[in-house]
């Protein structure tokens, strides 16, 4: 079954800390993976995809990911969390399908510690 | 462009009640969707549309409609609301499928009780 896993529900870091929110996929086929935040009370904002070439990418606000099919693993990371950082980030995987549908991971709280 | 719009940003149901939640975009995106969002679950699909007069189930559909007469709107449709209904629901919409972003309007929030 398809499906995305995001370990941690909740995490906090000291601000100019360093950052990596988990992400664990299961996917038949090849994957498009995507990480999502959601500051409160407003609706999803994409900070990165991943559906080919370099495994490693960068998004907005500082933030990259690393793909890793050995391990279906699609992690977060931020070398120094800001203050704004804070929010619930959610991992998402889609296919070639000419659908688009995304499944999303139940999210992770990030909060941050001044 | 205001992007992905959604009305209203808040209501309360009565058990059995009936609604429709309104979503608009200005992408001339083809590509439409409805999630829900439960605390600690992230998003389910309901339904979502490749294009005009096209709608497809996903994940969590039993209670809902939508229809989606033109490319801007895709509304959301509560028959009979129950407790469980009781959620945030989130439209977003896409330029194709795939790789592309979903762009996500601000949400409904819906209490039925």
């Amino acid at each position: 079954a398809q499906s995305v896993t995001q370990p941690d529900i909740h995490i906090t870091v000291s601000e100019g800390a360093s950052l990596e929110l988990r992400c664990n996929y299961s996917y038949g086929a090849t994957p498009y993976l995507f990480w999502y935040v959601q500051s409160p009370g407003q609706g999803l904002q994409l900070l990165l995809k991943y559906f080919s070439g370099d495994t490693l990418v960068q998004g907005i606000k500082g933030f990259e990911a690393e793909f890793k099919r050995s391990q279906s693993s699609f992690n977060l990371r931020k070398p120094s969390v800001h203050w704004s950082d804070a929010a619930e980030y959610f991992c998402a995987v889609g296919g070639s399908s000419n659908t688009g549908k995304l499944i999303f991971g139940q999210g992770t709280t990030l909060q941050v510690k001044p | 462009n205001a992007g992905v719009t959604q009305t209203p940003k808040f209501r309360i149901l009565k058990i059995g009640q009936s609604m429709t939640l309104q979503c608009t975009q200005d992408m001339n995106h083809n590509y439409m969707y409805w999630y829900r969002q439960d605390p600690g679950m992230g998003l389910k699909l309901i339904y979502y549309s490749v294009g005009a007069g096209i709608t497809d189930k996903g994940e969590v559909p039993n209670g809902y409609n939508v229809s989606r007469s033109t490319t801007e709107d895709f509304p959301l449709r509560l028959e009979l609301a129950a407790p469980s209904q009781t959620s945030v629901y989130f439209c977003a919409s896409s330029s194709t499928s795939g790789k592309e972003t979903q762009y996500f309007g601000p949400g409904t929030r819906l209490l039925v009780l």
